[in-house]
């Protein structure tokens, strides 16, 4: 079965200065991963995706985030950070290519200091 | 395009109390999911439709909750009776489905938040 993990529960960051937000998987066969982002009260935004091809993906609102097979990771990262950004950030695993099995990180908050 | 619609946004009932979340997933996702989410922590899946199949539901207390997705469309989540360990918020999300090939990801609604008393 796949997991996700994401080591840390907060995370906080001064405006301007590049953020990462961190996350591991364990999946059978090839991974298909997203990332998530939610705020106060909302559902869940889809970022980006990792299905296969370029390692670096990039995403919404100046979002990136980076595959790593060798350490099973896919850290979310943006260059400089916003106030805005400060939200609940989900990664989430899906079973391969035709599963629609989904599972969910715990969330690591996110906070950008004025 | 509307996206995944919800209601109601909050409700508040006593403990023993039925209570229902109506989900209308978005135009032509054939694939629906409840999902129960506790404060500050990822969503944990309750129930998965694909068209009006509950094709997985290992983790929906059966005792007291129960869904429908009749048609292959809306779907209703019930409680009954509710308890107090039932307060969170449920999200219902959709997606085009694995049989066409899809890469896609899910789309959740705003979510219905409960609070039992």
């Amino acid at each position: 079965a796949q997991s996700v993990a994401q080591p840390e529960d907060q995370v906080n960051v001064a405006e301007g200065n590049p953020l990462t937000v961190k996350c591991t998987y364990s999946v059978s066969g090839n991974p298909y991963l997203f990332w998530y982002v939610q705020y106060p009260n909302r559902g869940l935004q889809f970022l980006l995706k990792y299905i296969t091809g370029d390692n670096l993906v990039k995403g919404s609102y100046g979002f990136e985030a980076e595959f790593n097979k060798s350490q099973t990771s896919f850290h979310l990262k943006k260059p400089s950070a916003l106030v805005s950004d400060s939200a609940l950030y989900f990664c989430a695993v899906r079973d391969g290519v035709y599963g629609q099995n989904f599972v969910f990180g715990p969330g690591t908050r996110l906070s950008v200091l004025p | 395009e509307a996206g995944v619609v919800q209601s109601p946004r909050y409700k508040i009932i006593e403990k023993k109390q039925p209570v229902a979340f109506w989900c209308n997933p978005i135009s032509g996702h054939n694939t629906l999911y409840w999902y129960l989410q506790n404060l500050g922590q990822g969503p944990e899946l309750l129930i998965r439709y694909e068209n009006e199949e509950a094709v997985d539901d290992s983790q929906l207390p059966k005792d007291r909750f129960s869904a429908e997705r009749l048609k292959g469309v809306d779907s209703t989540l019930k409680i009954q009776p509710a308890e107090l360990g039932d307060s969170a918020v449920y999200l219902c999300a959709s997606s085009l489905g694995g049989w066409r090939g899809s890469t896609g990801e899910l789309f959740f609604g705003e979510g219905s938040r409960l609070t039992v008393l």
